[in-house]
This record gives structure tokens, C-alpha cells and sequence, in this order.
């Protein structure tokens, strides 16, 4: 079974740092394209950071502040987010790529509980 | 940069067909995609590839792209049907985007 648990959420002061960290398991992490997907509270779905292979995106809303990794001996993904603003206050998904024979899919097929992040004073 | 608009809501009665359309710029051209989503809970991947159901999800759920414009149909909506939908597409200067969303109400 999949699973997807993510962790590291919590209460931050503006300017802060924190950092989220996904454990997977149920599937061979090593071979899915992963992404953190969030939410803020009433709002709709925003992406906000893939990595698959060795390449690594992010929103524009993010870049420069927020790094996405992963640790495949661990099958971790991580995102460390810095320089944090009220506005990235939302709860934050772990999500995994749909992968299929075709490779043509872009969507997500399996999502974490997510992790509350709070900023503010 | 990239943007999918969706209705904010959608009444629909037991029994009865909902429709939920999903719009942006060329659509046709990508691939749409569907999610559900209830109160308190993770979204669910109902439709890919703008047609397809992944495994699990009930033959009621239907999808079709085209033009500008994609939908997601649910066929004899049910009460367990109630939550919020969002489309996606992923575009090459984006990547994922995901519509405003829609709230299904079964009146």
C-alpha cells in the first residue's frame, strides 16, 4: 500500500525557516517524479515544487525560497522553506507523479495527510 | 502565466447528472485532469488523461476535453459525491496548474 506521511509542520515567525520532510513507502520512491502540493486554509490547490530525475522546479511564488530534495536511501522527500511570509501559510501536501507506460501524465495519483504551516507573529 | 477557471459551485439533485466544466486557453491541447476533494481530507485523483478513471474510482465519474474547455461529469450524483472538484492541466512555462475549484452541493 502507498503511503505517504508528512511531517515537520508547525508554527514559524515571518523571516523564518522550517522544514517538511515526506516518508514514503509501499513503492520504489526512487523511480516517481515527487511534488508538494499546498493549501492555504479555505483556499484552492497551488503547486509548489517537483523534483523528478535530477531536476528540481519550483513556483515562482517559492523561487529563491523554498529548495525541494529528496533522499532515495531513505525514500525522503524534503522541502526546506526559507524566508517564510504570512502568505505560505496552508496546509502542505506530499504528492506523487501518475506514471504510466505512455510518460505523457502529469498529475498526481497519491497525496499525504499534509502538514500545517503557520506564519505568523 | 497559465490560468484554469472553474465555476465556484454546483447544485445537482440524487439521481441526477453534475457538470463541471473547466476552462483555460487551448485546453484541448493538453491533458486535463480531475481531482475530488472532501472536507478534512486529501485530494483524490477521479480522472486523467481527460477521460480516464484510475482503479477504484466508480464508472459514474466521466471526463472530455476539448477546445478551451473540459468536464467533469458524474452520472446518478449521490450524496458521497458532495465535496470540492479541481481540474489541472500542466503547461510547459507553468507546470501543474490547478482551476479555482467547484463546489458540488447534492440538494
Amino acid at each position: 500500500e502507498v503511503q505517504l506521511v508528512e511531517s515537520g509542520g508547525g508554527l514559524v515567525q515571518p523571516g523564518g525557516s522550517l522544514r517538511l520532510s515526506c516518508a514514503a513507502s509501499g513503492f520504489t520512491f526512487s523511480n516517481y517524479g515527487m511534488s508538494w502540493v499546498r493549501q492555504a486554509p479555505g483556499k484552492g490547490l497551488e503547486w509548489v515544487s517537483s523534483v523528478s530525475g535530477g531536476s528540481t522546479y519550483h513556483a515562482d511564488s517559492v523561487k529563491g525560497r523554498f529548495t525541494i530534495s529528496r533522499d532515495n536511501s531513505k525514500n525522503t522527500l524534503h522541502l526546506q522553506m526559507n524566508s517564510l511570509r504570512a502568505e505560505d501559510t496552508a496546509v502542505y501536501y506530499c504528492a506523487r507523479r501518475y506514471s504510466d507506460s505512455s510518460g505523457k501524465n502529469r498529475a498526481f495519483d497519491y497525496w499525504g495527510q499534509g502538514t500545517l504551516v503557520t506564519v505568523s507573529s | 502565466s497559465y490560468e484554469l477557471t472553474q465555476p465556484p459551485s454546483v447544485s445537482v439533485s440524487p439521481g441526477q447528472t453534475a457538470s463541471i466544466t473547466c476552462s483555460g486557453d487551448k485546453l484541448g491541447d493538453k491533458y486535463a485532469y480531475w481531482y475530488q476533494q472532501k472536507p478534512g481530507q486529501s485530494p483524490v485523483l477521479v480522472i486523467y488523461q481527460d477521460g480516464k478513471r484510475p482503479s477504484g474510482i466508480p464508472e459514474r465519474f466521466s471526463g472530455s476535453n476539448s477546445g478551451n474547455t473540459a468536464t467533469l461529469t458524474i452520472s446518478g450524483t449521490q450524496a458521497m459525491d458532495e465535496a470540492d472538484y479541481y481540474c489541472q492541466a500542466w503547461d510547459s512555462s507553468t507546470s501543474y496548474v490547478f482551476g479555482t475549484g467547484t463546489k458540488v452541493t447534492v440538494l
